[in-house]
């Protein structure tokens, strides 16, 4: 029973690369969503996807995209890294409605140099 | 925007001792939930509060919701070395939009 598994645990880019985190529950949830955590801070919202098919932004949107492939999966894309994008990456599923609660997936700690 | 104020930001405790979190919306709340993050975890969800005036109890942790639907209370009696970590909440307005809280990092000291 893994629930919501990331893909890598760790890495490591060089300002300007590309990178896709991967996310991909076992519950048959209908809504993801990836969030940032910087230390010392809460979780911010970077995207979601309340079904299949749909995607939108959240607080913190920018230099990044979103693939919702289907209903598993919810990946995250960095198309060039900045050392502002390094963060701890948490991906989050929760079942249909919005008062659900969020099962994470250990998270993806992400360093940009 | 929708902001969220949580205090303390740190609390150290003996163990024994009681603790207490607050959340603080600047707008009215469809409902919050409160998480439970160890030292290099993951959030863990505790409870989701709904109804204007609820209190929800588990065990050791009580969860207020206010009557305004606007903050939130975690109280937790008589603390364990167990109870260390950080504590979220997390609110909507009606969406799945959640912003969290900057989170109360709690340390009991045996």
């Amino acid at each position: 029973n893994a629930g919501v598994t990331q893909t890598p645990k760790f890495q490591v880019l060089k300002t300007g690369q590309s990178m896709t985190l991967q996310c991909a529950q076992d519950m048959n949830h209908n809504s993801m969503y990836w969030y940032r955590q910087d230390p010392g801070m809460g979780l911010r919202l970077i995207y979601y996807s309340a079904s299949e098919g749909t995607t939108d932004k959240g607080e913190v949107p920018n230099g990044y995209n979103v693939s919702r492939l289907n209903k598993r999966e919810f990946s995250l894309r960095l198309e060039s890294a900045a050392p502002s994008q390094t963060s701890v990456y948490f991906c989050a599923s929760s079942g249909a409605g919005i008062n659900q609660p969020q099962h994470f997936g250990d998270g993806t700690r992400l360093s940009i140099l | 925007g929708q902001q969220v104020m949580q205090i303390p930001q740190y609390q150290h405790v003996q163990e024994g001792e009681d603790f207490t979190t607050y959340c603080n919306s600047s707008t009215t709340l469809s409902n919050i939930q409160w998480y439970k993050q160890r030292p290099g975890g993951h959030p863990v969800f505790l409870i989701q509060l709904v109804k204007s005036g609820e209190v929800k109890k588990q065990k050791r942790l009580t969860f207020q919701f206010g009557e305004a639907k606007k903050n939130s209370s975690l109280h937790i009696t008589a603390t364990q070395t167990t109870d260390v970590g950080t504590y979220f909440c997390a609110v909507s307005s009606g969406t799945y939009k959640y912003i969290f809280g900057t989170g109360t990092r709690l340390k009991v000291l045996a």
